[in-house]
């Protein structure tokens, strides 16, 4: 059990560039998270995937972001013309439905928008 | 909707002394609760959970949380602190539905020499 993985750890772009973030969750896992994280706040939810369906999307998720689970293993997370209000930590989290609703956090992805 | 409200944002404490974390919570439906810890520059970490049974869990580094139903909470305690849990701790609440966990602001617990 590797746990979650995301790349980058850390991007610095420019405003209006477009960025995006890989995670590749623990194997088998069915469910996979995403999670926006802003200085001195707590994790907010964006989406989340079962397999590759694209259950439930947070109103956080604007139209410049879209994700994608295109085989039911690892996700995208990308952001079109990047605003300064983008920068955050965006965390990925996976979970089996089996294991009584846990979800297991990867180390995220440090955005800075310049 | 759901919410979580963490009402310490920061918690200094000598190393040894004991700990307690608080969190609030509304939900109109049935309750899981977590306890994460991210240390710095890190993600989260599951501290501990309650998702039904015993309401008093426990966590393999000595913490424990208990579930109050009728004083909606679910605050964090550890008898005797040390260094290393110096770190960011967060309450959170599961939305059956949504699946998405809803997550307090956080409380920063700093343990001093």
């Amino acid at each position: 059990d590797t746990g979650v993985s995301q790349d980058p750890r850390h991007k610095i772009t420019k405003r209006g560039q477009n960025v995006t973030f890989r995670c590749d969750p623990i194997s088998e896992h069915n469910r996979l998270y995403w999670y926006r994280q802003t200085l001195g706040q707590g994790p907010e939810f964006l989406t989340y995937f079962q397999n590759e369906a694209q259950l439930e999307k947070s109103r956080l998720l604007s139209d410049r972001f879209s994700a994608e689970r295109p085989k039911g293993s690892f996700s995208t997370l990308e952001i079109q013309r990047t605003e300064q209000g983008d920068s955050a930590m965006y965390l990925c989290a996976s979970s089996l439905v089996a294991q009584q609703e846990t979800q297991y956090f990867g180390p995220g992805t440090r955005l800075l928008v310049l | 909707a759901q919410s979580v409200t963490q009402l310490d944002s920061q918690v200094p404490v000598f190393e040894e002394a004991p700990v307690e974390l608080r969190c609030n919570y509304s939900s109109s439906v049935s309750v899981y609760l977590f306890w994460y810890v991210q240390y710095p520059n890190q993600g989260l970490q599951l501290l501990l959970k309650y998702l039904s049974g015993s309401t008093l869990v426990e966590s393999i580094n000595g913490f424990e949380a208990e579930f109050n139903k009728s004083q909606t909470s679910f605050h964090l305690r550890k008898p005797s602190v040390h260094i290393s849990d110096t770190a960011e701790y967060f309450c959170a609440v599961l939305d059956t539905g949504r699946r998405a966990l809803t997550f307090g602001s956080g409380t920063r617990l700093q343990v001093q020499p």
